[in-house]
């Protein structure tokens, strides 16, 4: 089994919805990340949470809010869809304790906002 | 200027060549460093991570860093089809609004050609 599982991993929904992403992790680490991908412009970051107490923004979270439900669980939400949050999204994870900053990432969520 | 910067792309080469992958970064204080491939629609791949000024070699594949210079590099010997993808160069610093953070650049396309 993956390590790092996000559902759904497509998804087509309409402006002005709200729709939520998950990221589930069986490595036990503490630290865990949102991003998306456009073309071009690599990956960015949208939350990072490093404990189930600590959220954080990102660079471009306007427009999304994240929830860590357990150290294995972070949610990212829209609130209201909006067409250029159609992108590619990833969750990923890392263990400062382990492996220092390595960040391992899921499969990726490609959501469109029509 | 951008914080994380990858030589333009997209970066075409004969099999069995070798492929040269340039990033360049911002903050000084960064300390870690990292190279991520990424296949069409797939997530990414951690690759090679260095810390230390110089070389690291794994396999066909040779990180070298020079933090006075501010840059970091990614050589792939022998190039293989199977190498054609996007390498993300990352880079994460160590205080402040850089902890814990990776930082990515923007992604170099290679195509190695048969």
């Amino acid at each position: 089994d993956a390590d790092v599982t996000q559902t759904p991993r497509n998804r087509i929904t309409k402006t002005g919805k709200r729709i939520m992403l998950e990221c589930s992790q069986t490595k036990g680490h503490d630290r865990m990340y949102w991003y998306r991908q456009d073309p071009g412009l690599g990956l960015r970051l949208i939350y990072y949470s490093f404990d189930v107490k600590d959220i954080n923004k990102g660079e471009i979270s306007d427009g999304y809010s994240v929830s860590r439900q357990a150290q294995a669980k972070f949610s990212l939400s829209l609130e209201s869809a909006i067409p250029n949050q159609t992108a590619l999204y990833f969750c990923a994870t890392s263990d400062p304790s382990g492996s220092g900053d390595t960040q391992y990432f899921g499969p990726g969520t490609r959501l469109t906002v029509l | 200027q951008k914080e994380v910067e990858q030589n333009s792309g997209p970066l075409s080469v004969p099999e069995g060549a070798i492929a040269s992958l340039n990033c360049t970064y911002s903050d000084r204080v960064s300390q870690s460093f990292f190279w991520y491939r990424q296949y069409s629609g797939k997530s990414p791949e951690l690759i090679m991570s260095i810390y230390s000024n110089g070389d690291k070699e794994d396999g066909r594949f040779t990180a070298q860093l020079n933090k006075a210079s501010q840059y970091v590099s990614l050589l792939i010997r022998d190039s293989q089809p199977s190498d054609s993808a996007t390498y993300l160069c990352a880079v994460t610093g160590v205080g402040g609004t850089s902890y814990g953070k990776l930082t990515f650049g923007q992604g170099t396309i290679l195509t190695v050609h048969p």
